[in-house]
């Protein structure tokens, strides 16, 4: 029931650059809503990445970097390192009154090669 | 730091209702924040199902809604799912979440660790 789109993977050697796209709608990034990163270590919780599109919680390192445009986001890791290596789900507010009020992307896995 | 916990049981029979509670800790339940049931299928991505505040009132996805119950017991500091008439399409890890909700939407901040349900019988 993802109304966020993904790609299902990406991948690349350690110290690369690499960048994850979310695609959404009008009913919710297009709408303004901000779009939150989370990076699911396997199997563990979610943890937020990133919130309000571009900024950083206390303690994650600032490889990671956020950023918004339209009705998309993308998240991007410069100098990956292998304990990057999980999923990572993007996530809005969604207004439409037919749909979930909280939506995620669809999940990219990040592998490193 | 706070802290969310899920319990219930692991196995829930065709047809039954699945029931978990969230206990929240180092923080109050009565605090401005929102509460949600977050699910993940196995291999697959993450479902909002649904949010309390500590008043009472809730929100649910229109696709779980008619089978859906999430309440608050405040004197416990926990909060609760109910899912019935489940079927394997149920079978997920649930989390339960703590939200920040602002003007520019909301984030889930902190989550409990997850608790595997499996619906067979």
């Amino acid at each position: 029931q993802s109304v966020l789109t993904q790609p299902p993977s990406v991948s690349g050697a350690p110290g690369q650059r690499v960048t994850i796209s979310c695609t959404g709608s009008s009913s919710n990034i297009g709408a303004g809503y901000d779009v939150h990163w989370y990076q699911q270590l396997p199997g563990t919780a979610p943890k937020l990445l990133i919130y309000g599109n571009s900024n950083r919680p206390s303690g994650v390192p600032d490889r990671f970097s956020g950023s918004k445009s339209g009705t998309s986001a993308s998240l991007a890791i410069t100098g990956l390192q292998a304990e990057d290596e999980a999923d990572y789900y993007c996530q809005s507010y969604d207004s439409s009154l037919s749909g979930s009020r909280y939506v995620f992307g669809t999940g990219t896995k990040v592998t490193v090669l | 730091q706070v802290q969310l916990q899920e319990s219930g049981p692991g196995l829930v029979k065709p047809s039954g209702t699945l029931s978990l509670t969230c206990a929240v800790s180092g923080g109050s339940i009565s605090s401005s924040n929102w509460w949600s049931w977050i699910r993940q299928p196995p291999g697959k991505g993450l479902e909002w199902i649904g949010e309390i505040y500590h008043s009472g009132s809730t929100n649910y996805n229109p696709s779980l809604k008619s089978r859906v119950t999430i309440s608050v017991d405040k004197s416990k500091n926990q909060f609760s799912l109910k899912l019935s008439s489940v079927t394997a399409a149920d079978t997920a890890v649930y989390y339960c979440a703590r939200e920040y909700y602002d003007s520019s939407g909301g984030l889930f901040d902190y989550w409990g660790q997850g608790t595997l349900v499996t619906v067979s019988s």
